[in-house]
């Protein structure tokens, strides 16, 4: 059981770059989130999934895409970097039948 | 909107000091409170919670009790270690299991 996982750790992209950024859990849990954390903002929702097929914006959403074609991936997609998304990325995930959220390691994004 | 306030730090402290770290709230309904804590490198991990008020979550020596009169949920801590050297993050959950709404986080530094 390895929880929530998250690739790559750390990237470097320039602006106008594509990536995706991959999150994966193992728990069978319906819902997954991404947020991102800034110096002195604490963490922020960017998109939220409530199930396979189902996904909503959260506060951040804009230069981001999600998709869920499966209840274990949730990645997030930038289509052009911006160095405003400079950024820690973390996934997380929640059971239904609970109200904790398990979070990944993190992805450490630079956008130059 | 909903939103948590922490107080700002670093607070440094030597080992077995007492330790408060304080949150307050602001939110309709009657939200779940949570405190996480991120340890350097790594993501973050649910530390307690508390669901309704008058209600005292604990875990690891540390506990904060949900003050529905004064909308806060103070962390505390009778003797720091070393080893509880990390950013505690304050966090509510209104609506959704997918929304948690974090305060900005506060770094603890114990020395020995």
């Amino acid at each position: 059981n390895a929880g929530v996982t998250q690739t790559p750790k750390f990237q470097v992209l320039k602006t106008g770059q594509s990536m995706t950024l991959q999150c994966a859990q193992d728990m069978n849990h319906e819902y997954m989130s991404w947020y991102r954390q800034d110096p002195g903002m604490g963490l922020r929702l960017i998109h939220y999934s409530v199930g396979a097929g189902i996904t909503d914006q959260g506060e951040v959403p804009n230069g981001y895409n999600v998709s869920r074609s499966t209840t274990e991936d949730f990645p997030l997609r930038l289509l052009s970097a911006a160095p405003s998304q400079t950024s820690v990325y973390f996934c997380a995930s929640t059971s239904g039948s609970t109200d904790t959220q398990y979070f990944g390691p993190g992805t450490r994004l630079t956008v130059l | 909107g909903d939103s948590v306030t922490q107080m700002e730090g670093p607070v440094t402290l030597s080992e077995e000091a007492f330790l408060t770290i304080n949150c307050t709230y602001t939110a309709t309904g009657y939200p779940s409170l949570f405190w996480y804590v991120q340890y350097p490198g790594e993501g973050l991990q649910l530390l307690l919670k508390a669901t309704k008020a008058d209600d005292k979550g604990s875990n690891k020596g540390f506990e904060a009790t949900y003050r529905k009169e004064t909308t806060s949920f103070h962390l505390e801590k009778g003797s720091v270690q070393v080893s509880d050297s990390a950013v505690y993050f304050c966090a509510l959950m209104n609506t959704g299991f997918q929304k948690l709404v974090f305060g900005t986080g506060t770094r603890l530094l114990v020395s020995p």
